[in-house]
């Protein structure tokens, strides 16, 4: 079966220090992969995907990821984390299908920013 | 280009009480899905309608939930009778039916709270 594992739970950091999330997945074929990020009020903003090609992708606000197959893992990455990167991320496999598909998630992961 | 909406933003209701959910998708999106996230837990899918039909709704946890989407426009999520573990929060999305259609776009969810 189809799963995701954020192995943090919660996750503190200083500001300007770099950052890395992790993911890992179980999935059969070959993933379709997602990065989204929900702050505080917000909905869930995507930051990155990935489904083929490069394995290293780069998203929005700075952040990047890189798809390791023999990890089975996509760990987000930023260099220099910012105030206001304090969210909770999720990592996301898509079951595709025609028309469409699900997403899976991971528990997600809140990341603190210290000052 | 609005976004995906929801109505309500909360609502909080007693068991046994009947509550309906509403999302408006991206125009042109004929593909929309609801996600519920348990306190505490993942972000579960729900279902998936492409325009009015129902594709997969898999996730649905039992009759007592009800999603509709006459005309392929918005959608309704019915749950009735509520019961306390019915809590949470319910997000919806959408994703346009070509090319990259694996990138959902979510709402900002309906946070329900049965007492």
């Amino acid at each position: 079966a189809q799963s995701v594992t954020q192995p943090d739970i919660h996750i503190t950091v200083s500001e300007g220090a770099s950052l890395e999330l992790r993911c890992n997945y179980s999935y059969g074929a070959t993933p379709y992969l997602f990065w989204y990020v929900q702050s505080p009020g917000q909905g869930l903003q995507l930051l990155l995907k990935y489904f083929s090609g490069d394995t290293l992708v780069q998203g929005i606000k700075g952040f990047e990821a890189e798809f390791k197959r023999s990890q089975s893992s996509f760990n987000l990455r930023k260099p220099s984390v910012h105030w206001s990167d304090a969210a909770e991320y999720f990592c996301a496999v898509g079951v595709i299908y025609n028309q469409g598909g699900k997403l899976i998630f991971g528990q997600g992961t809140e990341l603190s920013v210290k000052p | 280009e609005a976004g995906v909406t929801q109505f309500p933003s909360h609502s909080v209701i007693e068991k046994g009480q009947t509550v309906t959910l509403r999302c408006d998708p991206i125009s042109g999106h004929d593909n929309l899905y609801w996600y519920r996230r348990v306190m505490g837990k993942e972000i579960k899918f729900l279902l998936h309608f492409v325009k009015e039909s129902k594709q997969d709704e898999s996730g649905m946890p039992n009759n007592r939930f009800l999603a509709e989407r006459t005309g392929g426009t918005y959608s309704t999520l019915k749950v009735q009778p509520a019961e306390l573990e019915d809590s949470g929060v319910y997000f919806c999305a959408s994703s346009h039916p070509s090319g990259r259609g694996y990138e959902q776009y979510f709402g900002p969810g309906t946070r329900l709270t049965v007492t």
